[in-house]
């Protein structure tokens, strides 16, 4: 099946500067690649997403990238704001066209006022 | 609210009780999941439904876990004989099966302690 990995595990920042986070994953035929915010207490939330036949989306602050080749996308958040503070997952559809969601371990971020 | 419901929000059992949750989808949604989630890790799959029909369950989920989703609304998740490690967040998530559409909502989760 599917594995999906995310680096760093935690990741501080200052409030303003950018923050990234990559995720790997296994499965060539992966097709479909979103990133939820949890915060602390709540439900994971959808906050962008990319299909595998385009290489980038851009969302206000938020923007995803993808490349295929070396089976990796990453979340970039501009202009950190403490509210960005949160744990953030990556996950990607697994083979079949199941709609099976493997998710990858999160990532805390801290976003210092 | 006309996002994905999950009750209860809590439940604490003794071990080998059994335990029920109930999801609501989202009233369109045609596709309803079950994950869950513990500390420090992302959500794991469990089950998944097209309407009514339970198409594909994970090896996570073992004999003492069975899934309805008897009218294609909501769902039922029910474990019997509960042991400790079955603490965690269930998580119900929902999504609507159309052409290019693979978003899934997620609800609030219903988070067992067995004590």
């Amino acid at each position: 099946g599917e594995n999906v990995e995310q680096h760093p595990s935690t990741l501080s920042v200052q409030e303003g500067d950018s923050a990234v986070i990559k995720c790997t994953y296994s499965d060539s035929a992966s097709n479909y690649f979103p990133w939820y915010k949890q915060e602390l207490g709540k439900r994971p939330q959808l906050i962008i997403d990319i299909r595998s036949n385009v290489g980038e989306k851009k969302d206000q602050r938020i923007a995803v990238t993808l490349n295929k080749t070396a089976k990796h996308f990453s979340l970039h958040i501009t202009e950190t704001q403490p509210e960005d503070s949160a744990v953030y997952f990556c996950a990607a559809l697994g083979d079949g066209g199941n709609n099976r969601l493997a998710f990858g371990k999160g990532n805390q971020v801290v976003v210092i006022p | 609210d006309t996002g994905v419901s999950q009750d209860p929000r809590h439940k604490i059992t003794k071990r080998g009780q059994n335990v029920t949750f109930r999801c609501d989808p989202i009233s369109e949604h045609n596709r309803l999941y079950w994950y869950r989630q513990t500390l420090g890790q992302g959500p794991e799959f469990l089950t998944y439904f097209q309407n009514e029909a339970q198409l594909e369950k994970s090896r996570l989920l073992s004999d003492r876990f069975s899934a309805e989703r008897p009218k294609g609304s909501f769902s039922t998740l029910e474990i019997q004989r509960t042991e400790q490690g079955d603490s965690a967040m269930y998580l119900c998530a929902s999504s609507l099966v159309s052409t290019g559409s693979n978003e899934q909502y997620f609800g609030p989760g219903t988070r067992l302690t067995v004590t």
